[in-house]
């Protein structure tokens, strides 16, 4: 069983295009992260959301709580943003306070 | 200001040895917790330290375990190693463990 779900798992894309990426999870959560990491191992924080929507630069995610369910937009995406983007949950202090990760979703921005 | 670091980036080991790995979180940073990154299993959680206490685990045998020192640095260990603990091992530190997150480069871990 797996606590979060990311779809899709792989994503081509032209320069300039708007990105979707989707995460649902199926445990209560006291805060769900969004991971970017690059080649080479290298992991970068981009949000953490309990509630509504976030902003920053070209990046945006948004979080309903109640239909467990986060998106992460790239709006005008750039070859740079080709990276592996995880979803992560962190489970609330009462029902365990684990943290579960997505697979995750290559992205691939074509010039 | 210094980012997390994490000592050593690479390490080779063999079969049934040990293990400790460093992590030394961002100044004012009391949070640390780790993790293990396979092709296989993706990302999982091993544990979270707050002010010197495990405040959380997760689903990995007792031969993984860790501590954390009063400056926040913390180290982890792995014992009786076997060819499936090969992985990336990732630190990350935070402010109180509820707020954001920054990750270390991590420890690439080969078991032959």
């Amino acid at each position: 069983k797996n606590e979060v779900e990311q779809s899709p798992q792989n994503l081509t894309a032209q320069e300039g295009e708007f990105i979707t990426i989707n995460c649902s999870y199926s445990v209560g959560i006291s805060a769900l992260h969004w991971l970017q990491q690059h080649p080479g191992g290298g992991i970068v924080s981009l949000f953490m959301l309990s509630s509504g929507k976030k902003k920053h630069g070209r990046l945006i995610a948004t979080i309903n709580i109640q239909e467990k369910h986060s998106s992460l937009h790239i709006t005008a995406s750039h070859p740079r943003d080709s990276a592996v983007y995880i979803c992560a949950v962190r489970e609330g202090r009462n029902t365990g306070n684990q943290f579960y990760f997505g697979t995750g979703t290559s992205l691939t921005v074509i010039p | 200001k210094a980012g997390v670091t994490q000592t050593p980036r690479y390490l080779i080991k063999t079969r049934g040895q040990q293990v400790t790995l460093s992590c030394s979180p961002i100044s004012g940073h009391r949070s640390v917790s780790w993790y293990q990154q396979t092709p296989g299993q993706g990302l999982q959680f091993l544990f979270e330290y707050f002010s010197e206490t495990q405040r959380n685990k997760g689903n990995f045998p007792g031969r993984f375990s860790g501590r954390q020192f009063s400056n926040s640095r913390s180290e982890m260990n792995v014992s009786t190693l076997e060819l499936g603990d090969s992985a990336l091992y990732l630190c990350a530190s935070s402010l109180a463990g509820r707020s954001g997150y920054t990750f270390g480069s991590g420890t690439r871990l080969t078991v032959v």
